[in-house]
């Protein structure tokens, strides 16, 4: 079963931050948090990942709490393109298994 | 550039034929993974290699196979179809070890009838 717990949708308009919100209070210390995405009929696409600290990068950022138990992606001025459906994902350092629950379905508005 | 493919896109077959789905990789990643998707659902893995000769069963693997004779590819076969395996199929693949990603194919639509 997926270890993270996200709102089942969400609406954002263009050009806006999103912010996308993720429990995971049962992580464990050896588990990083990763964000995917998956645009409609594609496969899904890495955005991020980190293990306590924020983090950014050209496509989002990270911001995971000091306890760990939850954290934010954050997509700074959506586009229509952000429009998707975006995985919260807790992962085991040294394993690649991913544990997909369903994710939030965020939806860009003009 | 380095990419993922999966064949065919789409299929459709019959109850109780053997289905084999193709993924290759050119990054020369040792691990690779199938994944299927339901409507409604997220995925959920069916099988996964680390390395040539190396396969590994996921949470939903029953009805479905995997062999693994080089690195770049890794078929998913379904021995005897059913229409509760109509899905969407992914593969990814991922370097070895540590917090890598996962990389994915475009998807393969199998519809069994």
């Amino acid at each position: 079963d997926a270890k993270t717990t996200q709102p089942p949708s969400m609406d954002c308009a263009e050009g806006r931050a999103a912010n996308l919100p993720c429990n995971h209070s049962t992580i464990s210390g050896n588990e990083y948090v990763y964000w995917y995405r998956q645009i409609h009929s594609q496969g899904p696409q890495y955005i991020i990942h980190g293990l306590k600290n924020n983090e950014t990068n050209e496509m989002a950022s990270l911001i995971i709490t000091e306890d760990r138990k939850s954290s934010t992606l954050i997509l700074p001025h959506a586009t229509l393109r952000d429009t998707a459906v975006y995985y919260c994902i807790v992962k085991i350092i040294n394993t690649d298994k991913l544990i997909f629950g369903t994710g939030t379905r965020l939806q860009v508005f003009p | 550039d380095a990419e993922i493919t999966q064949s065919p896109r789409h299929k459709i077959t019959e109850t109780g034929r053997q289905v084999t789905l193709a993924c290759h990789q050119t990054w020369n990643h040792n691990n690779m993974f199938w994944y299927r998707q339901d409507l409604g659902h997220g995925l959920r893995l069916i099988h996964y290699s680390y390395g040539v000769q190396d396969t590994n069963k996921g949470e939903v693997s029953d009805g479905y196979s995997v062999s693994r004779s080089n690195t770049e590819d890794l078929p998913l076969t379904l021995e005897s179809a059913a229409s509760s395996q109509t899905s969407v199929y992914f593969c990814a693949s991922a370097r070895t070890g540590s917090s890598d990603t996962q990389y994915f194919g475009p998807g393969t639509r199998l519809t069994v009838l």
